[in-house]
């Protein structure tokens, strides 16, 4: 399973772009990289996923450099409300022909908007 | 589509106490999954289910059982409730584990107090 580091906590004010790296130095050849974000009180919610070189949504953007052992959530212009944790996911492990496997979540990163 | 949903949103119990969690999906899909979520912490893995009839153990199975008769339910089972099980509980589902790009949705979770 492909082990994810990422800061535990970032600071931004409005209207400022966030940058959150994510290390996964184990990642497989078949692994996506998704990150969710969750606001307190609530369950996680798909933010974005890539594969490689870079993904853009209404949302966010996702950076993969060529050796995909990272990747990096960029949020562009941070509102109050973009204030969540952020989890970084790669991956999962799955068996021969079965359909098993374990979605692991890290502690996620604490990103407040300050304005 | 209700997409997930979790009964009960609140729950207290006293210590040897047991209960079932409920978590149901309509959007017919394979996967479904318990984390706990604890003050500070990310998410961690319970137990999973890859289709009906199918479960399997994640980070922190102890203490907690799970079934999966059907494709919509997935009960947890908490056999003799312990305070250290103080916690927020989420249920997710997602269409299958195949490939790392399936998007997870989660229930609105269950607080729940061990006393």
């Amino acid at each position: 399973l492909a082990k994810t580091t990422q800061p535990i906590s970032m600071d931004s004010y409005e209207g400022q772009e966030v940058n959150i790296t994510c290390s996964h130095n184990n990642i497989a050849t078949n692994d996506y990289i998704t990150w969710y974000q969750q606001f307190p009180s609530q369950g996680p919610r798909f933010i974005i996923q890539g594969y490689k070189t870079k993904v853009t949504n209404e949302v966010a953007s996702l950076f993969i450099p060529a050796d995909r052992k990272s990747s990096t959530l960029s949020l562009p212009r941070v509102s109050l409300s973009d204030t969540a944790v952020y989890y970084c996911l790669v991956g999962f492990r799955s068996h021969g022909s079965s359909n098993t496997g374990k979605l692991i979540f890290g502690q996620g990163t604490t990103l407040q908007v300050k304005p | 589509n209700a997409g997930v949903t979790q009964t009960p949103k609140f729950q207290v119990l006293k210590t040897g106490q047991s209960m079932t969690l409920q978590c149901a999906q309509d959007m017919n899909h394979e996967y479904m999954s318990w984390y706990r979520q604890d003050p500070g912490m990310g998410l961690r893995l319970i137990h999973y289910s890859v289709g009906a009839g199918i479960t399997d153990q994640g980070e922190v199975p102890n203490g907690y059982n799970v079934s999966r008769s059907t494709t919509e339910d997935f009960p947890l089972r908490l056999l003799s409730a312990a305070p250290s099980q103080t916690s927020v509980y989420f249920c997710a589902s997602s269409w299958g584990v195949r490939q790392s790009t399936d998007t997870q949705y989660f229930g609105p979770g269950t607080r729940l107090t061990v006393l």
